[in-house]
């Protein structure tokens, strides 16, 4: 069982360029999100879905973008990238629902991206 | 505006001694409360969960606490050992709200040998 699937682990872009960050999932989960890891700030969610077609903005969504086409995937896509997105992305999902105390979020293993 | 807080960047524990995480909140619609560990080059997993009904919960090593009144939680391992140094991430979760789940800034544990 692969759980929660991210590609690529690594990626160096320049500024301004385009990237999709995969996020792939074979639990049959409905809530698939994206968050960013930076020092000091902790995980920040970028954008949530709550099922396919389904999407919503989290705390910070500027400059990604995000779609839910089937329940598997959900791709975060940086539109021109910028030195402040220099981060590490997670893609996490749980099953029927909300999140909450017995719907705990699957983390993948991590995407480190670098904007020069 | 950092709605879950931990204050303490990181923390070093001797062997066989009690490691205490510390977490405050500020948002009292929140109504569950989970740890998560995470070690590098690895995502976050699933530690231990409360409930806003209880005040404490414990799952063998691991015991959280919460108190309400204080908007503050607590992780407790007991006895610590050099496989539990990671980074630990508080979270919080209002069920009836936005469906999101808000982490902390985490706390770095190492536990000396």
């Amino acid at each position: 069982n692969a759980g929660v699937t991210q590609t690529p682990k690594f990626q160096v872009l320049k500024t301004g360029q385009s990237m999709t960050l995969q996020c792939a999932q074979d639990m049959n989960h409905e809530y698939m999100s994206w968050y960013r890891q930076d020092p000091g700030m902790g995980l920040r969610l970028i954008h949530y879905s709550v099922g396919a077609g389904i999407t919503d903005q989290g705390e910070v969504p500027n400059g990604y973008n995000v779609s839910r086409s089937t329940t598997e995937d959900f791709p975060l896509r940086l539109l021109s990238a910028a030195p402040s997105q220099t981060s590490v992305y997670f893609c996490a999902s749980t099953g029927t629902g909300a999140p909450s105390g017995a719907n705990v979020l699957t983390f993948g293993a991590g995407s480190r991206l670098t904007v020069l | 505006d950092q709605q879950v807080k931990q204050n303490s960047p990181s923390l070093s524990v001797q062997e066989g001694r009690i490691s205490i995480l510390n977490c405050d909140y500020t948002n009292s619609m929140f109504d569950y409360f989970l740890w998560y560990k995470k070690y590098p080059a690895e995502g976050p997993t699933f530690l231990i969960s409360i409930s806003s009904i209880k005040d404490k919960n414990e799952d063998g090593r691991f015991t959280v606490f919460l108190n309400k009144s204080a908007k503050h939680l607590s992780l407790h391992i007991v006895p610590s050992q050099p496989g539990d140094s990671a980074v630990y991430f508080c979270a919080a979760v209002d069920s009836g709200g936005y469906q999101k789940v808000t982490f902390g800034t985490g706390t770095k544990l190492q536990v000396i040998p």
